[in-house]
């Protein structure tokens, strides 16, 4: 089956780098998305890696995939306290539907 | 990058009573989700939005509690029939892109619902 897992909690100073860690199991997935959610907002696609790459950056946004290991990380350099929000991995798999993960809480400390 | 409109953006709604959430995207687009996302939760798929055939729900959602329309490949409304305080949630909808490999997928601003 599709599942998506990321820790639920991370907290970091501002200036310091941020990873945020998800794992997936559907070795299908042929997308891998990273989605912002800021209090009382929707949600808002940061970054996304096709399957066949292993990293790619984006500004402040370094995604890494370790596709043996189902393994997906988001980096974020230098990070503000305007990064404070929930941050959600994603994959598209076996067709058209996107599974989330639980989302993962990044609190920045000033 | 297409841009999607919900309406409305809140609402507050008596249990027993139905509301329908509109969902319009700027271009057309192959197919369109609704998720719903409760208090402190992961989005959760609904159902598939077809254009032109009845709506694939997943496992748990039927089509009697949300009842799904696409008329073009622009719009869909999500109804939620016969609320309760369970139903509140903020129901997104979202789209696949508007090419074959829909690489991206966008989301409107979500609709807060809050039953009484």
């Amino acid at each position: 089956g599709e599942d998506v897992e990321q820790s639920l909690f991370l907290s970091v100073r501002e200036g310091d780098s941020s990873v945020i860690n998800c794992t997936y199991t559907d070795s299908s997935s042929t997308y891998l998305y990273w989605y912002k959610q800021e209090p009382g907002a929707g949600l808002q696609l940061l970054t996304y890696i096709f399957s066949n790459m292993d990293m790619k950056q984006d500004q402040r946004l370094t995604v890494l995939l370790n596709k043996k290991d189902k393994h997906l990380s988001l980096r974020i350099a230098d990070t503000q306290t305007g990064d404070s929000a929930i941050y959600f991995c994603a994959e598209k798999a076996g067709g058209f539907k996107t599974i989330f993960g639980a989302g993962t809480r990044l609190f920045v400390k000033a | 990058s297409a841009v999607i409109s919900q309406k409305p953006s809140r609402d507050i709604c008596q249990r027993g009573t139905s509301l329908t959430i509109q969902c319009q995207v700027d271009s057309q687009v192959t197919m369109m989700f609704w998720y719903r996302q409760q208090p402190g939760q992961s989005l959760t798929l609904i159902a598939t939005a077809n254009q032109g055939s009845e709506a694939t729900y997943e496992s748990g959602f039927v089509i009697d509690k949300f009842p799904i329309s696409r008329p073009n490949l622009t719009f869909s409304t999500l109804t939620v029939s016969n609320m309760s305080p369970e139903d509140s949630s903020i129901y997104l909808c979202s789209d696949s892109g508007t090419g074959f490999m829909n690489t991206e997928a966008f989301f409107g601003q979500g609709t807060r619902l809050t039953v009484v």
